[in-house]
This record gives structure tokens, sequence and C-alpha cells, in this order.
């Protein structure tokens, strides 16, 4: 199974929005709504941002979003802040032989 | 709150088998709502899914490492561990430990701190 396909970097100055896409195939992203978001600052373990395409968990901003269209996922943050520089992967469900797969993260930077 | 943390040694010699176990504390790893899993990152690079096991023992590897990976549960310890075998130099990563929700719902909600194990003679 092959990772997903994210743009290895993105950038956007304070207040502005950013969009992260993460590309599988109909077999992964197309065909389960069960794509999940982590953020990663240096040093840090994954975090939690998004579940099920759109879902956010309790405590994480509202400034995170998600949505999925086709073979796509796309990960949305408005309102960028400092804190939100770090690297970004998206994770899909890919059918029971091999449940898990990751993309191949976004490092994003605040200008 | 359930938290998750990493054990092991930090140098395994080339040829060698990593072993590594997560301890689960603040709750338990019996419940059915959850798999648990292996995740690893190599220095610089992304995120690696190498397998996840029920607590009743059902397991779901990686293919890519399928021959060489064994992961085991001790619901007794509330303990999972990840043996590697024939470890090379490509084995070094930090090694994650993570809650993976089960059934309809499938992502990560909980991970460990993770520990760097560095594959070296």
């Amino acid at each position: 199974q092959s990772a997903l396909t994210q743009p290895a970097s993105v950038s956007g100055s304070p207040g502005q929005s950013i969009t992260i896409s993460c590309t599988g195939t109909s077999s992964d992203v197309g065909s389960y709504n069960l794509v999940s978001w982590y953020q990663q600052h240096p040093g840090k373990a994954p975090k939690l941002m998004i579940y099920e395409v759109s879902k956010r968990p309790s405590g994480v901003s509202n400034r995170f979003s998600g949505s999925k269209s086709g073979n796509t996922a796309s990960l949305t943050i408005s309102g960028l802040q400092a804190e939100d520089e770090a690297d970004y992967y998206c994770c899909s469900y890919a059918g029971s032989s091999t449940p898990v797969v990751f993309g191949g993260g976004t490092k994003l930077t605040v200008l | 709150q359930v938290q998750l943390q990493e054990s092991g040694p930090g140098l395994v010699k080339p040829s060698q088998t990593l072993s590594l176990t997560c301890t689960v504390s603040g709750g338990s790893i019996s419940s059915g709502d959850y798999y648990w899993s292996w995740i690893r990152q190599p220095p610089g690079k992304g995120l690696e899914w190498i397998g996840y096991i029920y607590y009743s023992g059902s397991t779901y590897y990686n293919p890519s490492l399928k021959s060489r990976v064994t992961i085991s549960v001790d619901t007794s310890k509330n303990q999972f561990s990840l043996k590697l075998s024939s470890v090379t130099a490509a084995d070094t990563a930090v090694y994650y430990c993570a809650r993976e929700r089960s059934e309809a719902s499938r992502y990560f909600d909980l991970w460990g701190r993770g520990t760097l194990v560095t594959v070296s003679s």
C-alpha cells in the first residue's frame, strides 16, 4: 500500500488560511470516511486534529477543519497563528489487509 | 487520564532483534474499543504504521514489515510489546506506541512520547 500524497511544504502569513491536500486512491481515501489528520511539533509526538474526515476532538481549535472530495482529503487552517507551524500528517483506513496508511507529511511555515 | 509509555533499549546491533514495551496507565488495555499500535518515524522522515494488536491477541501488520514483526499483549500487566527481528540501520527511528479507536471509527487518539532506537554496531 503506497503512502498518501501530501505537498512537502506550505506556508502562509499570520491571519491567513491555508489548505493541505492528501491524495489517495479509491482503495483508501476514496472508499472510507476515515481520514484523520495529525499535528507534530519538533521533538513531540503527533496530536490528533481531525478524525472521520471533518470531526474535531475536544480541545482542538475550530480554526482547523477537514473535508474530502473523491480520493483527496484536505485540512484547512484559518486565522494562521505562529503556534500552527508544525508538520501535518494525514492518515486513512485502507481496508482489512492494510488498515492504516499515512501521508508523507507537510511542513507548515508561518511567515 | 490514560497514558502510554514506551520502554526498551535505545541501541540495538545490526541483525539483532529490537524489543520495546508500551505500558498503559490510567485505563485498561482490555477495552474492546481500541487497537494498540506501534508506529515509527525515521529521523527527519514521515510516520510509518508497523502494526496493531487487539486485547484478544488478534494482530494486523504492515505487509512491508510483516515477516520481521511480532506484536504481543500482556493484559495482566496492561502492556503490549513489539519485536522487530534482523534489524538494519534503516530501522533506526523514533518508535511510538499509540491507541487507535476501533470498529466504525479509526483514528489514533492517544500517543506515547516515543523512544529513539538506533541500530548500530
